[in-house]
């Protein structure tokens, strides 16, 4: 069975420009889940996509996007970064429909915005 | 909303000591509960769950019970190693609710010194 997997690892940008990271979900799971984490705290949700939609959206700005591909795998987009979105950006994989509803964690890819 | 509380660190212990992380939770309806660990520059992995009032979940030494009148899900763990020494995160999501995301506590660092 394979883990969730994301690229790239680290990535470093500047103020205004747009990034895009990608994420694998696990085999066998249909549902992709971004979160932020920020330096010394928990994680925040983005986003969550299920069967190629977005059904679920945290407190963050639309410069925020997402997308979910046939094979589930996923995509984060931010536009017109700013130096709070500097970051470790979690993707979450899960199958939705059974009991435990358990999401697992990528190693993450970690955004510094200059 | 939903929210999780989590002590917080640094706990510093000696190895082979007793440990004990609080967790808290306001949630409305019944919750599933998780411990997460994130190892220095990983991703998370999930430790444990419980799913139903008065569940134990367990995993490498580590045991947290469901406590639904205490709105509660403390970590424990008898004898904690060197290799146990992570940052670790409380969480919940709905039960049977395929969009309902994480919320994660801030987190609480352990070190463990030999």
């Amino acid at each position: 069975e394979t883990g969730v997997t994301q690229s790239p690892t680290h990535l470093i940008k500047t103020r205004g420009q747009q990034v895009t990271l990608r994420c694998s979900s696990q085999s066998g799971h249909n549902t992709v889940s971004w979160y932020q984490q920020a330096l010394g705290q928990g994680p925040q949700f983005i986003f969550q996509y299920y069967r190629e939609e977005e059904n679920g959206r945290g407190n963050f700005p639309p410069r925020f996007s997402g997308l979910q591909f046939p094979n589930y795998s996923s995509e984060l987009n931010v536009n017109a970064l700013e130096l709070d979105d500097s970051a470790l950006y979690l993707c979450a994989s899960k199958q939705t429909g059974t009991v435990t509803d358990t999401q697992y964690f990528g190693p993450g890819t970690r955004l510094t915005v200059l | 909303g939903d929210s999780v509380t989590q002590m917080e660190g640094p706990v510093t212990l000696s190895e082979e000591a007793f440990l004990t992380i609080n967790c808290t939770y306001t949630a409305t309806g019944y919750p599933s509960l998780f411990w997460y660990v994130q190892y220095p520059g990983e991703g998370l992995q999930l430790l444990l769950k419980a799913t139903k009032a008065d569940d134990k979940g367990s995993n490498k030494g580590f045991e947290a019970t469901y406590r639904k009148e205490t709105t509660s899900f403390h970590l424990e763990k008898g004898s904690v190693n060197v290799s146990d020494s992570a940052v670790y995160f409380c969480a919940l999501s709905g039960r049977f609710s395929g969009n309902t995301p994480l919320v994660f506590g801030k987190g609480t660092r352990l070190s463990v010194i030999a």
